[in-house]
């Protein structure tokens, strides 16, 4: 079974505050992504990590995929309460012929005003 | 706006009746995904089509669920004989499959479906 496992679960944070979300598996992937869902709607794609060590930035938010591709971080400088939200990374497995795409189990932030 | 469409954004039924979903893909994408997510946890995967074949179905998905996208472009997920726990959000996503297995998904704003 493919498990992609976040932490922390929740987290609650003051505004200016900074923070780190990992997601772990014991699979290699061959592409991440790293999602933010508000409440009702449909999660929105943030960002894709593809290559072992690669480090991508959008704004105030750093995402980074490991070396073995196996793990990724989200790192958020100075929280703002627009950042609250439920984050969710999710994994592309080649299996088969095909890709299986898994998503993790979510770390729901919110930053207090 | 050219993003992943779904309809109806709400849905209430009672237990046992038959519901059905439409989703409509970002038109130059040939995978389309059904996952269904409830309160708190991330989307569960029940089913994709690439193009419109099904190639992959999820245990989740019992034999009360059935999914179609008949020309490659829309899809539609049944539920008959709802029953309280399909009470949920259903999501439907779609993606291209890039070189080197790069796929990213692009979502919908769902269907939440309540089941009295």
């Amino acid at each position: 079974t493919q498990l992609l496992e976040q932490s922390p679960q929740f987290l609650s944070i003051q505004e200016g505050e900074n923070l780190t979300v990992y997601c772990n598996s014991s699979s290699v992937f061959s592409s991440l992504q790293w999602y933010r869902q508000e409440p009702g709607e449909g999660p929105v794609l943030l960002v894709t990590v593809v290559t072992g060590g690669e480090v991508k930035k959008l704004k105030r938010l750093t995402f980074q995929f490991g070396d073995a591709r196996k793990d990724s971080s989200l790192h958020i400088t100075a929280a703002q309460p627009g950042d609250t939200g439920l984050y969710l990374c999710a994994g592309a497995l080649a299996f088969s012929g095909t890709y299986k795409y898994i998503f993790g189990t979510g770390t729901r932030l919110k930053v207090l005003a | 706006d050219t993003g992943v469409s779904q309809d109806p954004r709400h849905k209430i039924t009672k237990r046992g009746q038959n519901v059905t979903f439409r989703c409509d893909p970002i038109s130059e994408h040939n995978r389309l995904y059904w996952y269904r997510q409830t309160l708190g946890q991330g989307p569960e995967f029940l089913t994709y089509f690439q193009n419109e074949a099904q190639l992959e179905k999820s245990r989740l998905l019992s034999d009360r669920f059935s999914a179609e996208r008949p020309k490659g472009s829309f899809s539609t997920l049944e539920i008959q004989r709802t029953e309280q726990g399909d009470s949920a959000m259903y999501l439907c996503a779609s993606s291209l499959v890039g070189r080197d297995g790069l796929v990213e998904q692009f979502f919908g704003p769902g269907t939440r479906l309540t089941v009295l």
